[in-house]
């Protein structure tokens, strides 16, 4: 059974960059079937998919947020991280690692969830 | 950019049947789409509950199903109980390693 554990921060100056790291154990973050991924959700908001990456670091971002993030992976230590640069108010959120289940060229669900953490962006 | 919507709310009666949808603001759903559902309820992580469209994730009873109804995936809850009052949000893969959240369903059983 996979799990995920994210760490970081939870408070962020505005105009800098969040970071987070999410801790994989239980299994190998070298799977070809799995993508590993960030999913945010600003209080009382609904859930938004920031990016995932493969093992590989081939990575896959949100179109309204590809500008700003990067996600990265770290094989050695089952870790993967999450950078979201120039972050304001709006970026308040509590921040989810999820895996993603993927085969060839599709992908079909989020299937191990960490159990979040809130990042609060302010001065 | 496309827009997966859902209802923003809905009640059923315990032990009455209530059908959540997942649509797009331009176009139909197909289950190329491999639409996903996910419970939530607060101060958690989402739960899986549906993938593919209608395979049940393991643990999830047999009265949430799911499905394409007309142009839009759903989610039916069969015989729903109190503890079904949650958040619901669907998935839907985009392509090019796409995954795009609906706006979420919060479900109220009273």
């Amino acid at each position: 059974q996979l799990q995920l554990q994210e760490s970081g921060p939870g408070l962020v100056k505005p105009s800098e960059t969040l970071s987070l790291t999410c801790t994989v154990s239980g299994g190998s973050i070298s799977s070809s079937f799995y993508n590993w991924g960030w999913i945010r959700q600003p209080p009382g908001k609904g859930l938004e998919w920031i990016g995932s990456i493969y093992y590989s670091g081939s990575t896959y971002y949100s179109p309204s947020l590809k500008s700003r993030v990067t996600i990265s992976v770290d094989t050695s230590k089952s870790q993967f991280s999450l950078k979201l640069s120039s972050v304001t108010a709006a970026d308040t959120a509590v921040y989810y690692c999820a895996t993603r289940y993927c085969s060839g060229s599709s992908c079909f669900y989020f299937n191990y969830w960490g159990q979040g953490t809130l990042v609060t962006v302010s001065s | 950019q496309t827009v997966v919507t859902q209802e923003p709310s809905f009640s059923v009666s315990p032990g009455g049947t209530v059908t959540l949808t997942c649509g797009l603001s331009s176009g139909s759903v197909s289950t190329g789409y491999y639409p996903s559902w996910y419970q939530q309820t607060p101060g958690q992580a989402p739960r899986t509950l549906i993938y593919s469209t209608n395979t049940r994730s393991s643990g999830v009873p047999d009265r949430f199903s799911g499905s394409i109804l007309g142009n839009k995936a759903a989610l039916t809850i069969t015989g729903a109980q109190a503890d079904d009052e949650s958040d619901y949000y669907c998935v839907l893969y985009m392509g090019s390693g796409i995954s795009v959240f609906g706006g979420g369903t919060k479900l109220t059983v009273l």
